[in-house]
């Protein structure tokens, strides 16, 4: 079957670094997507990676291994906004995207 | 980005009604739309696919009498709750894609209460 593991929950302090990691093991890879979803709100795209190393974009980034089926996203300079959940998502074979659960971060002041 | 605009936000309505939210792609033509059900502290489930001028695809458990699916346009799909009860109460989103683009846009979701 196919399966994403993370996190269930995560805490931090204001101003740190965090690192969310993601293993996925789906029929096929088309990309991987990094997710933000503030309680009671739809998710809004962070990143996508569908091609080995590291994507930049601001304080956060996101890394991607194919052959270890390994993601994460690193977010820096955190701030209390920060505090959602973190959604990782592979886009299969058939161009289907399979969730993981998400994770909870939880930024401390 | 591109956008993708849910309505409504927020609706309850009572047991045995039924609802109709929509979405719509605002700036670009969306060949395929998703619908998610989301319930608390739970992942996306996806509950179907919904393809511009054909019948939607369901995820398996998801009785497609229940849960209409309508996408007469390219920018525009419609869900359907029929004769609701309150175990759909539930955050449904939708979302579109560019078809050469890679992202997936979602709409702001719509919180079901039914009482």
């Amino acid at each position: 079957g196919q399966n994403i593991d993370q996190p269930t929950e995560m805490t931090a302090t204001e101003g740190a670094i965090v690192q969310i990691n993601c293993t996925y093991q789906t029929s096929g890879f088309n990309g991987l997507f990094w997710y933000q979803q503030h309680a009671g709100e739809a998710p809004t795209f962070l990143s996508y990676n569908v091609l080995d190393g590291l994507e930049e974009k601001g304080r956060f980034s996101s890394f991607l291994s194919r052959s270890k089926g390994y993601s994460y996203l690193l977010l820096k300079e955190l701030q209390m906004k920060d505090s959602a959940s973190y959604l990782c998502a592979v886009r299969d074979s058939n161009y289907q995207l399979i969730w993981g659960a998400g994770t909870k971060l939880i930024i401390k002041p | 980005g591109a956008v993708v605009s849910q309505h409504p936000s927020r609706v309850i309505c009572k047991s045995g009604t039924s609802v109709k939210i929509e979405c719509r792609s605002l700036d670009f033509q969306a060949t395929t739309m998703f619908w998610y059900r989301q319930f608390p502290k739970q992942s996306l489930m996806l509950m179907a696919t919904s393809n511009e001028g054909s019948k939607a695809t369901y995820e398996q458990g998801v009785e497609k009498d229940k849960f209409l699916i309508n996408h007469a346009s390219l920018t525009l799909s419609t869900l359907t709750v029929t004769s609701a009860h309150p175990e759909d109460s539930s955050f449904y989103i939708c979302s579109a894609g560019t078809g050469s683009g890679y992202e997936a846009f979602f709409g702001q979701g719509t919180r079901l209460t039914v009482v």
